[in-house]
C-alpha cells in the first residue's frame, strides 16, 4: 500500500525566511507526485507533477524537487500570500491507475 | 470554465437522516472522484468513477455510503442513515485520464462541509 509522509506538521516562518517542506513516500512503481496547495475552506489546488527521479519544476517562489524516495518543496523568499497547507500526493502503476494517496499536510504560516 | 462545481457548500443535519451531496466535473474530463478530508486522516479518497462507471470503491466506509454518476457531468454522494461520525468535509475532484506513463493532475471543488448532530 502507498504511504505518504509529511514533515513538519506545521511551519512558521518570518517573511523572507526560506525553507523546505518535505514529503517521503513508499510506492511500488511511481507513476506521479503531485504537490497541492489549500487555502482554508477551499479544494485543494493543483502545483507540480513530478515524474522521475531528479526532475525540478518551479513556480514563482515555489520549487519541486524529485528523488526515488522523497520530495522537496522550497520556498524562497515566501511572503504571507504563501501561508496555506501544502499536501503531497503519490500515484502509483499498481491497481487502479488514477488512484492517488494524499499525505495529511503541511500547514505554512509566514509572518509579516 | 467555471471548475469543479459542489452542492450544498454547507449541510447540517440530524443523525439518521439521508444526505446526498452533489458535483459537476470540468467538462470533457473523463475520471472522478469523491474524497474526504478531517484533521485526524487528512484526505481519504471514497470511490473514482472512469468514464461514468466506478472503478475503485474500496474507500466507502460502509454500506451507508453509495455514489452514482449517471452521466458525465453529474455525480452524487449519498450517506444513508447518516451518523456523528461522517461528520467531516467532502470533495470532489475531476481529471482527464489518458493512457500515458504520467500522472494525472485532479481538480478539486470547493467542498461540502458535512455537520451530522
Amino acid at each position: 500500500e502507498d504511504q505518504v509522509t509529511q514533515s513538519p506538521e506545521a511551519l512558521r516562518l518570518q517573511e523572507g525566511e526560506s525553507s523546505s517542506l518535505n514529503c517521503s513516500y513508499t510506492v511500488s512503481g511511481l507513476r506521479g507526485l503531485f504537490w497541492y496547495r489549500q487555502d482554508p475552506g477551499k479544494g485543494p489546488e493543483f502545483l507540480f507533477t513530478l515524474y522521475s527521479a531528479g526532475e525540478e519544476k518551479e513556480k514563482e517562489r515555489l520549487k519541486a524537487t524529485l528523488t526515488k524516495k522523497e520530495s522537496f518543496l522550497h520556498i524562497t523568499a515566501p511572503k504571507p500570500e504563501d501561508s496555506a497547507t501544502y499536501l503531497c500526493a503519490v500515484q502509483d502503476y499498481s491497481g487502479g491507475y488514477q488512484k492517488v494517496t494524499f499525505g495529511i499536510g503541511t500547514k505554512l504560516q509566514v509572518i509579516p | 470554465d467555471a471548475g469543479v462545481i459542489q452542492s450544498p457548500r454547507h449541510e447540517v443535519t440530524e443523525m439518521g437522516q439521508e444526505v446526498t451531496l452533489r458535483c459537476k466535473p470540468i467538462s470533457g474530463h473523463n475520471s472522478l472522484f469523491w474524497y474526504r478530508q478531517t484533521m485526524m486522516r487528512g484526505l481519504e479518497l471514497l470511490i473514482y468513477f472512469n468514464n461514468n462507471v466506478p472503478i475503485d470503491d474500496s474507500g466507502m466506509p460502509e454500506d451507508r455510503f453509495s455514489a452514482k454518476m449517471p452521466n458525465a457531468s453529474f455525480s452524487t454522494l449519498k450517506i444513508q442513515p447518516s451518523e456523528p461520525r461522517d461528520s467531516a468535509v467532502y470533495f470532489c475532484a475531476s481529471s482527464l485520464a489518458t493512457i500515458s506513463t504520467g500522472g494525472n493532475e485532479q481538480f478539486f471543488g470547493p467542498g461540502t462541509r458535512l455537520t451530522v448532530l
